[in-house]
């Protein structure tokens, strides 16, 4: 347990459907991220919120949709995923940019 | 843009030692992390370095040479728990990983 806390673990979404996941952090930090995690390639940095501020958007497609209404709470909002986008999604948080980062334990997505 | 290099997979025997090499190129550098992460769970934190040299946490000790791009981890008195996948992430203002070293560590 670190933390930080991701719902759903698993979820098989058709490319037609809408979902989203959530994220929940009760460490007092200020720093939220989201991670793709694909198959035998590094962890891929997706969205920053820094105090509840996008602060980077990784060059993600507009399918993937973050919102951050508090500096606990981050969701990733999907809409008309593609079967490449199947992979594990990391939120992760940490006090400031410069300090280790606390990870979730994933939401595994399946596109079908 | 960034570029992280680890190898990708290293075995060894319980009770042995194990250094996973982590060679980096990246635009800014503001320390360098280590990363367990075990099939199916999180990454968990083990070790950061931002000076050069060796920070030791008990079995886990960690180098940095900056002027090299270069960092080990070393994992000494190997034991079954300790396979795992080995990320070594660059901050940059940003997280960047290198694409993980599985260790599988035989008996």
């Amino acid at each position: 347990e670190t933390g930080v806390t991701q719902t759903p673990r698993h979820l098989v979404m058709g490319m037609t459907n809408k979902k989203s996941l959530k994220c929940e952090q009760h460490l007092g930090h200020n720093a939220m991220y989201w991670y793709k995690q694909s198959a035998k390639k590094p962890l891929e940095l997706m969205f920053v919120y820094n105090f509840k501020e996008q602060t980077e958007n990784n060059s993600v497609p507009s399918r993937f949709s973050p919102e951050c209404p508090n500096s606990s709470h981050l969701f990733l909002h999907l809409h008309t995923l593609q079967p490449e986008d199947s992979a594990l999604y990391l939120c992760a948080s940490s006090h400031g940019r410069n300090t280790e980062a606390f990870f979730g334990q994933g939401t595994r997505l399946t596109v079908v | 843009g960034q570029n992280i290099d680890q190898p990708t997979e290293m075995t060894a025997t319980e009770g042995a030692i194990v250094q996973i090499n982590c060679t980096y190129q990246t635009s800014g550098f503001n320390g360098l992390f280590w990363y367990q992460q075990h099939a199916g769970e999180a990454p968990t934190f083990l070790s950061y370095n931002v000076l050069d040299g060796l920070e030791e946490k008990g079995r886990f000790s960690s180098f940095l040479s900056r002027s090299k791009g270069y960092s080990y981890l070393l994992l000494k008195e190997l034991q079954m728990k300790d396979s795992a996948s080995y990320l070594c992430a660059v901050n940059d203002y940003k997280l960047s990983f290198g694409a993980g070293t599985t260790v599988t560590v035989r008996a």
